[in-house]
């Protein structure tokens, strides 16, 4: 059974402290994605990655930074976490996102991320 | 810009009954569809796709028609239970040029509520 998996479920982190999202896909994709979602707001991309070392700015890419060392492994970086970073953060993995090709994405359980 | 959009943010219906949710989209370049479901504390799971040169796809109790005339996509499901009380997001994957590769863009979601 193909796995997106997120380390932590919940997270409660201070105003200004650096903090570290991980995602691990064992499906050997080469697409990798952090979402934010939020009530009203739907899923809003902030950064993704075609492969190893690469990444691309998603809608609202501020505020956070990414990291991709291994294929498997996609981490999303607060640098300095603030209160309306508060949400539920989804990380995804896919195959291929070329034309004519069939394949969504899969979704780890997210993170709900509360700074206080 | 590119959007896609659900008509409707809550949809009750009966248990037995069928269900229908609709979604607009906007870039008729989009080659590919797809309907997610996200239940409560969890990450978004695939339920159904379509690529742009079909019309209809049925699965198990789902179907998914496309009318790429007005950029329209139902979810279709049949004989509704409560397990299908969720949030339903559509999604359009909008290929990129020259590149050849898209992202997937997701509607705001629909809540569907079944009620026994």
């Amino acid at each position: 059974d193909v796995k997106v998996t997120q380390s932590s479920r919940y997270l409660v982190k201070r105003t200004g402290e650096k903090v570290f999202l991980e995602c691990v896909q064992d499906m050997d994709h080469e697409n990798m994605f952090w979402y934010r979602q939020d009530p009203g707001l739907g899923l809003r991309l902030i950064y993704f990655s075609y492969d190893v070392k690469m990444k691309e700015k998603g809608d609202i890419p501020e505020g956070y930074s990414v990291s991709r060392e291994k294929k498997e492994r996609f981490s999303l970086i607060l640098e300095s976490a603030s209160t309306n970073q508060t949400s539920m953060y989804l990380c995804a993995s896919s195959l291929s996102t070329g034309r004519g090709q069939r394949d969504g994405y899969t979704f780890g359980s997210g993170t709900r991320l509360t700074v206080v | 810009g590119e959007s896609v959009g659900l008509h409707l943010p809550t949809l009750s219906v009966q248990e037995g009954d069928n269900s229908i949710i609709n979604c607009a989209y906007s870039n008729s370049a989009s080659d590919y569809f797809i309907w997610y479901k996200q239940e409560s504390g969890k990450g978004p799971q695939f339920i159904i796709d379509i690529r742009s040169n079909m019309d209809k796809r049925q699965g198990q109790r789902v179907t998914v028609l496309l009318n790429k005339t007005v950029k329209h996509l139902s979810l279709q499901i049949a004989a509704t239970q409560p397990g299908d009380s969720a949030v339903y997001f559509c999604a359009e994957r909008g290929i990129k040029e020259p590149s050849n590769t898209g992202k997937l863009i997701f509607g705001q979601g629909t809540t569907l509520q079944v009620k026994p």
